[in-house]
């Protein structure tokens, strides 16, 4: 099966800095990439995800990109706010557009940012 | 919406005992799952219905572990009997059928003493 790898496990920014956050994936049929967002007491959030037909995607301060050839992907998170303190999550899946698909998570990455 | 209900939110209980985990998906979501999370093995998925049909439940640790979805608005994940490594957070998560995201609930968190 999908086994998701993420590094690292803890990372410690100032406010106003970038954060980079990476993945790797072991099943090349992979195609779905989605980042998960997981404050204190609450269940994870979608955050941003991309599809494998598509290199990079940027939403205002938060964007991904994807490498196919090596299996992994990152997110990158600039201008740091306090309020991005959470644990992320990578995940992967096979997602054949409306069949069955199960994410595998990677171990998460708890972001504290430092005001 | 009220999003993903869960509950209870939290449950102690002794070992041996029966301890049933209740989850109400988004109206009109067709993909249901559910998850545990650990310190040591982060999100694991135990099973994940479509259209209240199990599709794969490779993930439920044991026999002691089953889950049920008698209709599209209610799953309950029970756990007979329950042991202390049992202890974790049990997430329920909704889906459309040909959507992507996955909604959490805000998880129940199982103390088994």
């Amino acid at each position: 099966g999908e086994n998701v790898e993420q590094h690292p496990s803890t990372l410690s920014v100032q406010e106003g800095d970038s954060a980079v956050i990476k993945c790797t994936y072991s099943d090349s049929a992979s195609n779905y990439f989605p980042w998960y967002k997981q404050e204190l007491g609450k269940g994870p959030q979608l955050i941003i995800d991309i599809r494998s037909n598509v290199g990079e995607k940027k939403d205002q301060r938060i964007a991904v990109t994807l490498n196919k050839t090596a299996k992994h992907f990152s997110l990158h998170i600039t201008e740091t706010q306090p309020e991005d303190s959470a644990v992320y999550f990578c995940a992967a899946s096979i997602n054949s557009g409306g069949s069955n698909y199960k994410l595998t998570f990677g171990k998460g990455t708890l972001l504290t940012v430092n005001p | 919406d009220a999003g993903v209900i869960q509950s209870p939110r939290h449950e102690v209980t002794e070992m041996g005992q029966e301890v049933t985990l209740r989850c109400k998906p988004i109206s009109g979501h067709n993909s249901l799952f559910w998850y545990r999370q650990t310190m040591m093995r982060g999100l694991e998925l135990l099973i994940y219905f479509n259209n209240n049909v199990p599709i794969d439940d490779s993930g439920m640790p044991e026999d002691r572990f089953s889950a049920k979805m008698p209709n599209a608005s209610f799953s309950t994940l029970k756990i007979q009997p329950s042991e202390p490594r049992d202890s974790a957070v049990y997430f329920c998560a909704s889906s459309l059928l040909s959507g992507r995201e996955a909604f959490f609930g805000q998880g129940t968190r199982l103390t088994v003493v």
